[in-house]
């Protein structure tokens, strides 16, 4: 089972892209990597996920490195409303969340 | 489509007291799970249930009892309330707890909890 660890907090921005990390490097061969956001003590709401692959949704594009030990969530353009914790965990982990990254898009 | 409910919103206890969360998942979800989140902190598993009559411990589960009669419902009670039980609770389901495709967990509003 994948234990994330991801950085406490970041800034970003506005209008420019936002790039999260997150390393996951016990993760297991059939293990998928999930990110969620939590907007200001709102419940969590999923954004995106993946195997293998690159990829993208209408929110964020996922860059998973090709040993899968490491993947970047990317918010192309942020916008101020992406103030938020993002959390990135496996999903063999028992829906265990760590502390999150913190990200601050400023003006 | 309602997906994951919980009441109370808000709830003031008085130290000692009890008091149930409800949560209730239209989804048909196998699995569920409490949350609690203190100021600036991230969410931490107080207890699980992978389906009906099944419960199991998460990584804070002293002062709280669980049980799961049904698929769609997951009270979460309080026995005796304590300060330290101030915090902010969600309530989360999903289909699978585990090496799914599509496995999204779903989060409640949260409850508002504070134990004076």
């Amino acid at each position: 089972d994948a234990k994330t660890t991801q950085p406490t907090s970041m800034d970003c921005a506005e209008g420019r892209a936002a790039n999260l990390p997150c390393n996951h490097s016990t993760i297991s061969g059939n293990e998928y990597v999930y990110w969620y956001r939590q907007i200001h003590s709102q419940g969590p709401q999923y954004i995106i996920h993946g195997l293998k692959n690159n990829e993208t949704n209408e929110m964020a594009s996922l860059i998973i490195t090709e040993d899968r030990k490491s993947s970047t969530l990317i918010l192309p353009h942020a916008t101020l409303r992406d103030t938020a914790v993002y959390y990135c965990i496996g999903d063999n982990n028992d829906m265990r969340f760590g502390a999150g990254t913190r990200l601050t898009v400023k003006p | 489509n309602a997906g994951v409910t919980q009441t109370p919103k808000f709830q003031v206890l008085k130290t000692g007291q009890s008091m149930t969360l409800q949560c209730a998942q239209d989804m048909n979800h196998e699995y569920m799970s409490w949350y609690r989140q203190d100021p600036g902190m991230g969410l931490r598993l107080i207890h699980y249930s992978v389906g009906a009559g099944i419960t199991d411990q998460g990584e804070v589960p002293n002062g709280y009892n669980v049980s799961r009669s049904t698929t769609e419902d997951f009270p979460l009670r309080l026995l005796s309330a304590a300060p330290s039980q101030t915090s902010v609770y969600f309530c989360a389901s999903s289909y699978s707890n585990r090496g799914r495709a599509g496995n999204t967990i779903y989060f409640g509003e949260g409850s508002w909890l504070t134990v004076v």
